[in-house]
């Protein structure tokens, strides 16, 4: 299948620090990716849509001034923390549509362990 | 909202033992289900992915089987291993999913 590329793994950092995650689809385009949040012993949030050339959708409840997307290429979209406090460490993961066709499965990176001190 | 439910939350299995993880949906207006399994601290591994208009599918010891009008997925795991062990995840839709909060699996060797 295709394959989804995200970095860094694991990051730390300070509190008040900004950190920017990359997901990559790597051998093919994604005019969307799909950011997602994984609190300990919960289950995937969807976090935003990133849409390549225009603003990211923000769900309810998502800071869109702390949590920066931006898709710049048809295989790039990053996503940054800023000014990251210890509340937001979490495990972000991404995903690509692999085709246009609803039915064509999602793929996702290999998710992002941030954690803020 | 679609809000999808993964019963039990937790189960503990000795190997050897033949299991059903259960997944349901509030709107049976999906394109596709799928069943991802997660290890502690690691990502996410698609196991089966299933078309609205499909019934099940299957890949080596597991069968995963989609009723649409009742909202309903299992996951079958035949045989189980302590390699089995992990955290299975339901999943709705492909774009915006919709994850259930998971059934934490145990197989006792």
């Amino acid at each position: 299948g295709a394959v989804v590329s995200q970095h860094p793994s694991r990051v730390i950092c300070k509190s008040g620090t900004s950190v920017k995650i990359e997901c990559r689809s790597l051998d093919f385009q994604a005019t969307t990716m799909f950011w997602y949040r994984q609190f300990p012993k919960q289950s995937l949030m969807l976090m935003a849509t990133s849409n390549e050339g225009s603003k990211a959708t923000y769900e309810q409840g998502v800071e869109k001034d702390k949590f920066l997307i931006n898709h710049a290429s048809l295989t790039l979209s990053t996503l940054t923390v800023t000014s990251a406090h210890p509340e937001d460490s979490s495990f972000y993961i991404c995903s690509a549509p692999g085709g246009a066709h609803v039915y064509t499965e999602a793929f996702f990176g290999q998710g992002t362990r941030l954690t803020v001190v | 909202k679609q809000e999808v439910t993964q019963i039990p939350a937790a189960l503990s299995v000795p190997e050897g033992e033949n299991l059903v993880l259960n997944c349901s949906f509030t709107d049976s207006a999906i394109y596709n289900l799928q069943w991802f399994r997660q290890d502690p601290g690691k990502g996410l591994t698609s196991l089966l992915l299933i078309q609205s208009s499909q019934r099940e599918q299957t890949s080596g010891r597991l069968n995963a089987s989609l009723d649409k009008s009742s909202g309903r997925s299992t996951l079958y795991i035949a045989a189980s291993q302590p390699g089995d062990s992990a955290t299975y995840l339901c999943a709705v839709g492909r774009d915006d999913m919709r994850f259930g909060a998971g059934t934490r699996l145990t197989v006792k060797p």
